[in-house]
Formats: structure tokens, C-alpha cells, sequence
């Protein structure tokens, strides 16, 4: 079965530019969570969707949005970078609400901002 | 306080010691628990999940909770330098999703 995937694994960027990545879950998995890792902070929640629904969100400014399509995968954009935003971007998916399973992970996207 | 306080190391043994990562929690509503173990320019890979307290073992690898006293640990017999890696722990009231809260990691070296 193969795990999450996420593209792309490296991005450049400079303050000012938006970004999108981009996250295929597990087969059969229909809730997708968003992380941000940092060496300071640790892994710190964006937030969740379910059945292409936001169920939650972490505490980050309106500049990190994200969607989720009809077959699970997810998208996370993130505008008007700023240098703080450099960090490893995770998503992590589990088969739902109630079905006892934990989450996991893909390899992430290495963001760094210039 | 943070709710999941994991002492970030970094731990050095020698090959074949017995490891022992620990991680405090402050919330007593938290029924699940988790350890990830994450290798460098990787994600964070699921070691073991366990539900309430006791121990589970798999392998080399031994869980443990404690909900008495909000005391989880990670026990690594024959310790390997394969094994070294940033190992970290997750506690969550629920399965999944936004209610799980990560301790900060603990780097482990596991020198041959």
C-alpha cells in the first residue's frame, strides 16, 4: 500500500511569493492534516479536512489556506511569504473520525524562504 | 507548560544499551499515545499506538503508560545505530487529527 506522497519534497521561494503543495493520502484515507516543523517550535497543527471539509484549524494567520478534493488528496497555499514561513511542511492522514487508527505521515516539503 | 514536554536530548549510547525516551503530559483527557520515529529529510514514521495505559511491545520496542501519573515511555532493547533517529512522542484524546499534540522530539545516538 503505498504512503502518503507529497509534492514537491524541495521548494525556493522569496518573501512576497505564494506557494501550493500537495498531498496524496493513503488509499482509503479521508482525513488529511496539515503540520508545520520547525527546529524551534516542533510539529505545530495547520489543520484537518475530512470529506473535503475544514473540520479544524491550528492558530496561523489567514495566509495558510488548504482544500481538500473529492478524492481526499490536499492542497495547502500559503501567500505573501514571509521568512518565518522556512520551514518542513507534513501532512499526515488517517482513515477518519471513530475508526481508532492513527495518523500517518509523508515526507514533506522542505520550504525555505529567501 | 506545553502539554506534551519531551526532553529534546540529544542521547548518546553505546550499540547494545537499553534506551529509555520519556515524555510527561498535562491534559487527562489524552486516551491515546503515540511514538514517531523520525530519520533525517524524512517524516515522522509511527512506532507505536496505544490506547489508555499499560505496555505493548513489538519487537524491540516497548511502550509504556502510565495515566496516573501522565508518564509515557519508549524502551529500545539492543539498541542499533540504525536506530538513531529523533524519536517523538504524541498524545491525543481522540484518533487523528487536530487534537494531537506532539512533544518537542528527543535526538537519539546510537554509536557502534
Amino acid at each position: 500500500k503505498a504512503g502518503v506522497t507529497q509534492t514537491p519534497r524541495y521548494l525556493i521561494k522569496t518573501r512576497g511569493q505564494q506557494v501550493t503543495l500537495s498531498c496524496s493520502p493513503i488509499s482509503g484515507h479521508r482525513s488529511v492534516s496539515w503540520y508545520q516543523q520547525t527546529p524551534g517550535q516542533g510539529l505545530q497543527f495547520l489543520f484537518e479536512y475530512f470529506s473535503e471539509t475544514q473540520r479544524n484549524k491550528g492558530n496561523f494567520p489567514g495566509r495558510f489556506s488548504g482544500r481538500q478534493f473529492s478524492n481526499s488528496r490536499s492542497e495547502m497555499n500559503v501567500s505573501t511569504l514571509e521568512l518565518g514561513d522556512s520551514a518542513l511542511y507534513l501532512c499526515a492522514s488517517s482513515p477518519g473520525t471513530g475508526t481508532n487508527q492513527p495518523q500517518h505521515f509523508g515526507d514533506g516539503t522542505r520550504l525555505s524562504i529567501l | 507548560q506545553k502539554e506534551v514536554e519531551q526532553d529534546p536530548g540529544p542521547l548518546s549510547v553505546p550499540e547494545g544499551a537499553i534506551v529509555s525516551l520519556n515524555c510527561t503530559y498535562s491534559n487527562s483527557a489524552f486516551q491515546y499515545f503515540m511514538w514517531y520515529r523520525q530519520y533525517s529529510r524524512k517524516g515522522p514514521e509511527l512506532l507505536m499506538y496505544t490506547y489508555s495505559s499499560g505496555n505493548k511491545e513489538d519487537g524491540r520496542f516497548t511502550a509504556q503508560v502510565d495515566k496516573s501519573s501522565k508518564y509515557i515511555s519508549l524502551f529500545i532493547r539492543d539498541s542499533q545505530p540504525s536506530d538513531s533517529a529523533t524519536y517523538l512522542c504524541a498524545s491525543s484524546p481522540n484518533t487523528g487529527g487536530f487534537k494531537t499534540i506532539f512533544g518537542a522530539g528527543t535526538r537519539l545516538f546510537v554509536k557502534a
